[in-house]
């Protein structure tokens, strides 16, 4: 057990609608990085957040946003969802960048 | 911008043979350097990094890895494979502000006894 957490494990959704995939990082860590897993991509990084601010982001559609929030834990909201998001998503945290990073058992999103 | 190459996608060795595992790193700056492993229907663990200290790099399960400037390689190797280490390994550098990491593609691991 890494100490991530993210909610919910399975989602089955269809196009076009809206999902919010939630994780709260290991205790005392700041950062919290959101990752994509598919087939074709392999691991993506979409976006860091430090401390509640944007610190990277990577390839992320404009679709998708996330957020830190006070109490550290973030969201990643996913929009107008088509059949290519299908993949697992990953939420990872460390204490700052360039600390290790421990990844969470992911959320398995499917869009039908 | 920095990168890492994993060769060959899928690699099958016999249980009690060597592992090797390769990866090459792309990057303007000495990088911080991570293996990860991915068991079936699980996230990612950290088996090792290297953050230009020693070289030589042990990790858990029995890995280790060695940074090589000069072939700008960080291969992953194991003395003698067990069943239970079929999975999936990620090389990752650290992108120069420390603020995500890059991954390879990915090598699949099979044991066969």
């Amino acid at each position: 057990d890494s100490g991530v957490t993210q909610t919910p494990k399975h989602l089955i959704t269809a196009t076009g609608q809206r999902v919010t995939l939630r994780c709260s990082p290991r205790s005392g860590d700041l950062s919290v990085y959101w990752y994509q897993q598919s087939l074709d991509q392999g691991l993506q990084f979409l976006i860091h957040y430090y401390n509640g601010e944007e610190r990277a982001k990577g390839n992320i559609l404009e679709r998708f946003s996330a957020q830190q929030f006070p109490d550290l834990h973030s969201e990643l909201n996913l929009s107008s969802l088509e059949l290519g998001d299908s993949a697992l998503y990953f939420c990872a945290s460390s204490v700052e960048p360039r600390n290790t990073i421990y990844f969470g058992e992911g959320s398995w999103l499917t869009v039908v | 911008a920095q990168s890492v190459t994993q060769l060959g996608s899928h690699v099958s060795v016999s249980e009690g043979a060597l592992v090797l595992l390769r990866c090459n790193y792309s990057s303007s700056v000495p990088p911080y350097l991570f293996w990860y492993v991915q068991y079936p229907n699980q996230g990612l663990q950290l088996l090792l990094k290297y953050t230009s200290a020693a070289t030589l790099v042990k990790g858990i399960n029995g890995f280790e890895a060695e940074f090589k400037k000069s072939e700008t390689s960080f291969h992953l190797t194991k003395p003698s494979a067990h069943m239970s280490d079929a999975a999936e390994y990620f090389c990752a550098v650290s992108n120069q502000a420390g603020t995500a990491l890059i991954f390879g593609k990915g090598t699949t691991l099979s044991v066969s006894s």
